[in-house]
């Protein structure tokens, strides 16, 4: 059945590292979102996509971050460098137009 | 700026019991409202879906309404089961914005056997 995929689904990483995550969105899908979720924030919207062009990344910290869809089928999310504080769980979304989001499995960073 | 606010942040009901959950958003323009389901370390799942022009949505033992007078939605799940302990989220979708959501912080829900 369709669903959003994300790798890796586990990063540990040492302060001062790149970090990739991956997604890969259901597909006929034409907006993809990422999110980050820690326990004092809740769910915080980073970036999202519609037709591969970025509408909006005002959530994401851009001397750190970068979002971008190499193709239909793939978005990445970057840090560089990673710092402790972005230790959190990174959420990948898609959906179709305005419509129902649905959500991958997420990928679980720890920055020490 | 949407802010969507879910009150109580915890619940514990009895097995068999039927519960509201309710939630709460700022900015009653909206394109859509979404309510999900997270397991402890897992991603959302999403329940329901109400647009705009809908009061209401139905699936199984759940149901949710939307009232975009007075900013409010709630998520109805009637004779609960264990198996429905998790956290609950909704997300509204601004007018303004079309698909871009905001959450709310959850309410996590125990079903007690």
């Amino acid at each position: 059945d369709a669903r959003v995929t994300q790798t890796p689904r586990h990063k540990v990483t040492e302060m001062g590292q790149e970090v990739t995550m991956r997604c890969q969105p259901i597909l006929g899908h034409n907006t993809v979102f990422w999110y980050r979720q820690t326990m004092m924030q809740g769910l915080e919207l980073l970036a999202y996509f519609r037709n591969r062009a970025p509408l909006d990344d005002s959530g994401m910290p851009k001397d750190r971050f970068s979002a971008e869809m190499p193709d239909a089928t793939l978005a990445t999310l970057k840090i560089q460098p990673s710092e402790p504080r972005d230790s959190a769980v990174y959420f990948c979304a898609s959906g179709l137009g305005g419509n129902e989001q649905f959500f991958g499995p997420g990928t679980r960073l720890t920055v020490l | 700026k949407q802010e969507v606010t879910q009150i109580p942040a915890a619940l514990s009901v009895p097995e068999g019991e039927n519960l509201v959950l309710n939630c709460s958003f700022t900015d009653s323009a909206i394109y859509n409202l979404q309510w999900f389901r997270q397991d402890p370390g897992k991603g959302l799942t999403s329940l329901l879906l109400i647009q705009s022009s809908q009061r209401e949505q139905t699936s199984g033992r759940l149901n949710a309404s939307l009232d975009k007078s007075s900013g409010r939605s709630t998520l109805y799940i009637a004779a609960s089961q264990p198996g429905d302990s998790a956290t609950y989220l909704c997300a509204a979708a601004p007018v303004n914005t079309g698909n871009q959501f905001y959450f709310g912080t959850g309410t996590s829900l125990t079903v007690i056997p």
